[in-house]
């Protein structure tokens, strides 16, 4: 089983607020990184495929970086907005196996 | 393109009682994997598939059979349902190898009384 960690478990902030949380894991045989957004009543969708130490991406308002050396990454949305409330989860393959492990997430409650 | 899709959307069982959730996936794609979501426990792996005719157990998968007969059908069967299958499962489908994001459907509501 490979030990996937968010933080924090939730969180609260204010509208036009910037916030980052992270997820954290084994930093020996890494392969890959999943960030993905779940919003309640749907299903989880995929945000950034995550593969290279140093590697940053970004869609609108949400970035995300990744350092495989120190194991972990961070997801960053700048200037909040109630639509961004939702989970967010971060996944990694078992480097042995096709098998993905999720962390617990971490759930954004934007304030208007 | 519908995606992967997920029936039934709820269900309730009493004990001792089987069933078969369906998952469907039309984008071709090689991986396909249920996942079970409880209350501070995240999601985790029941059975996964690499591909038509192979599966593989995943984290929890006791109480639980999967078959991958298609590409496209990955049924998860229950063969004698127990309260602590009650939980929120969702089938994922992706391309293959961990380079590719997952498609989730859409989850079943399952119940066992």
């Amino acid at each position: 089983i490979l030990n996937v960690e968010q933080s924090p478990q939730s969180l609260h902030v204010q509208e036009g607020d910037s916030t980052n949380f992270t997820c954290s894991f084994p930093s020996s045989n890494f392969y890959a990184l999943h960030w993905y957004r779940w919003e309640t009543a749907k299903s989880p969708k995929a945000l950034f495929v995550m593969t290279l130490n140093g590697d940053e991406k970004k869609k609108g308002r949400i970035s995300a970086t990744l350092n495989t050396k120190e194991g972990y990454s961070y997801l960053y949305i700048k200037g909040s907005q109630p639509e961004d409330s939702a989970t967010y989860l971060c996944a990694l393959p078992h480097p042995e196996g096709n098998q993905f492990y999720f962390g617990t997430g971490t759930s954004l409650t934007v304030i208007p | 393109n519908a995606g992967v899709t997920q029936t039934p959307k709820f269900q309730v069982l009493k004990t001792g009682q089987s069933m078969t959730l369906q998952c469907a996936q039309d984008m071709n794609h090689e991986y396909m994997s249920w996942y079970r979501q409880d209350p501070g426990m995240g999601l985790r792996l029941i059975h996964y598939s690499v591909g038509a005719g192979i599966t593989d157990q995943g984290e929890v998968p006791n109480g639980y059979n999967v078959s991958r007969s298609t590409t496209e059908d990955f049924p998860l069967r229950l063969l004698s349902a127990a309260p602590s299958q009650t939980s929120v499962y969702f089938c994922a489908s992706n391309r293959g190898a961990a380079a590719y994001g997952y498609t989730f459907g859409s989850g079943t509501r399952l119940t066992v009384v």
